[in-house]
């Protein structure tokens, strides 16, 4: 079964930082683009980072730009999304997804709250 | 960047009405559109890729169509299980930007 499951999320104050993780299983990881997309509370979709399989390319949306760091680690199957100076409009809940022609599996995501 | 809006933000409809969803992007984009249901609680689901091409397991009243700047996505005969936010998305280069949503409802 192709899966993509979050971890990392959780309460940081402002300022802090956190790094999500996202375990890929059931297809060939180290074959598809990666992206990290989220959801603010009540609100739409973001798109907020992807990374080529072999990581020679990599964008960001502008709100994190400078402030977050997108990686992958193709023998662990894994995408990792390192959260620096983390701001309280970072609230959300963030899901991984793989790119084949738009987004076609999803995490079930992992919440960051960002609050003293 | 090029911007994604969709319209109507929302809309109320009877089961078995037509609805169409409308997504206007600021440049071309040529058909590199997709569009996804995101259900109360769930995680968003991919529709249509390619702005016409059904995901697999997608049911056939769900359409796509359009070219360029302006894309629909269409309900043919909206059911109950219809009831969520669909988004579109632009994925011919970063960043992949998403409309705003549009909440369907039913009346």
């Amino acid at each position: 079964e192709v899966q993509l499951v979050e971890s990392g999320g959780g309460l940081v104050k402002p300022g802090g930082s956190l790094r999500l993780s996202c375990a890929a299983s059931g297809f060939t990881f180290s074959d598809y683009i990666m992206n990290w997309v989220r959801q603010a509370p009540g609100k739409g979709l973001e798109w907020v980072s992807s990374i080529s399989s072999t990581s020679a390319y990599i964008y960001y949306a502008d709100s994190v730009k400078g402030r977050f760091t997108i990686s992958r680690d193709n023998a662990k199957n894994s995408l990792y999304l390192q959260m620096n100076s983390l701001r309280a409009e970072d609230t959300a809940f963030y899901y991984c997804a793989r790119e084949v022609s738009g987004l076609d599996v999803w995490g079930q995501g992992t919440t960051v709250t960002v609050s003293s | 960047d090029i911007q994604m809006t969709q319209s109507p933000s929302s809309l109320s409809a009877s089961v078995g009405d037509r609805v169409i969803i409308t997504c206007r992007a600021s440049q071309g984009i040529s058909n590199y559109l997709a569009w996804y249901q995101q259900k109360p609680g769930k995680v968003p689901n991919l529709l249509i890729y390619a702005t016409s091409t059904l995901q697999s397991g997608v049911p056939s009243r769900f359409s796509g169509s359009g070219s360029g700047t302006d894309f629909t996505l269409t309900i043919s005969s909206l059911q109950p299980e219809d009831v969520a936010t669909y988004y579109c998305q632009k994925y011919n280069s970063a960043p992949l930007t998403f409309g705003g949503g549009t909440k369907v409802e039913i009346k």
